[in-house]
């Protein structure tokens, strides 16, 4: 069964450019949530996707949103970026969400 | 605020020693879940415990759960250097709802 993955896997943008990003699940699972991870704050929790819906939201300003596909595929778009962005941001699937999640290898997003 | 805060942060051993970390949360949880993350990589799922559940084994893995001091251990018998990693709890609690939060990490370095 293949894994989650996630691409790009490194993104370089600067100040004031919006990015997208893509996961897609492993199949069969309609949970996709997505984290944001960096030294400072750790791992912090964006948003989760089921059946296309957002299910569950993190405290992240309106730049952050996402979407997801009839196919369980996701992605995520940051808009207006900030050197703050700068951050692994990683894809996580699941058959309900709060179980035992399965992660990508994430894309290391570098905001100049 | 973190649901799950690890201790300690870090930790070092010798090869062949145990490695013990504890998580502690704030509120009632419906399960709670430990990862392993090699450095800037994806998590992979260790071992979920649920609220009703005092301890689970998973090969050299053990975690334990107490509800009572809403904490929980995970313990890593005979360490080998590529246990080297950081390891982080999860909680899955309705008071955050129902989504998973993580917390802090236990950066762990197994010195062969």
């Amino acid at each position: 069964k293949a894994g989650v993955t996630q691409t790009p896997r490194y993104l370089i943008k600067t100040r004031g450019q919006q990015v997208t990003l893509s996961c897609s699940p492993i199949s069969g699972h309609r949970s996709v949530s997505w984290y944001q991870q960096t030294p400072g704050q750790g791992l912090q929790f964006l948003f989760e996707y089921f059946s296309e819906t957002q299910r569950n939201k993190g405290n992240f300003p309106g730049r952050f949103s996402g979407r997801q596909f009839s196919n369980s595929r996701s992605e995520m778009n940051v808009s207006t970026l900030e050197l703050g962005d700068s951050a692994l941001y990683l894809c996580a699937s699941s058959w309900q969400g709060n179980n035992e999640q399965f992660f990508g290898p994430g894309t290391r997003l570098t905001v100049l | 605020s973190q649901q799950g805060e690890e201790d300690p942060q870090a930790l070092s051993i010798q090869e062949g020693e145990n490695a013990t970390m504890n998580c502690s949360y704030k509120t009632s949880i419906n399960n709670l879940q430990w990862y392993r993350q090699n450095s800037g990589r994806g998590l992979v799922h260790l071992i979920l415990i649920r609220s009703n559940e005092r301890e689970k084994h998973s090969g050299r893995l053990r975690v334990t759960l107490d509800t009572s001091k809403k904490s929980s251990s995970l313990l890593i018998t005979a360490s080998r250097a590529a246990d080297t990693a950081s390891y982080f709890c999860a909680t899955d609690a309705a008071a955050a709802g129902n989504k998973l939060t993580f917390g802090g990490g236990t950066r762990v370095l197994v010195k062969p």
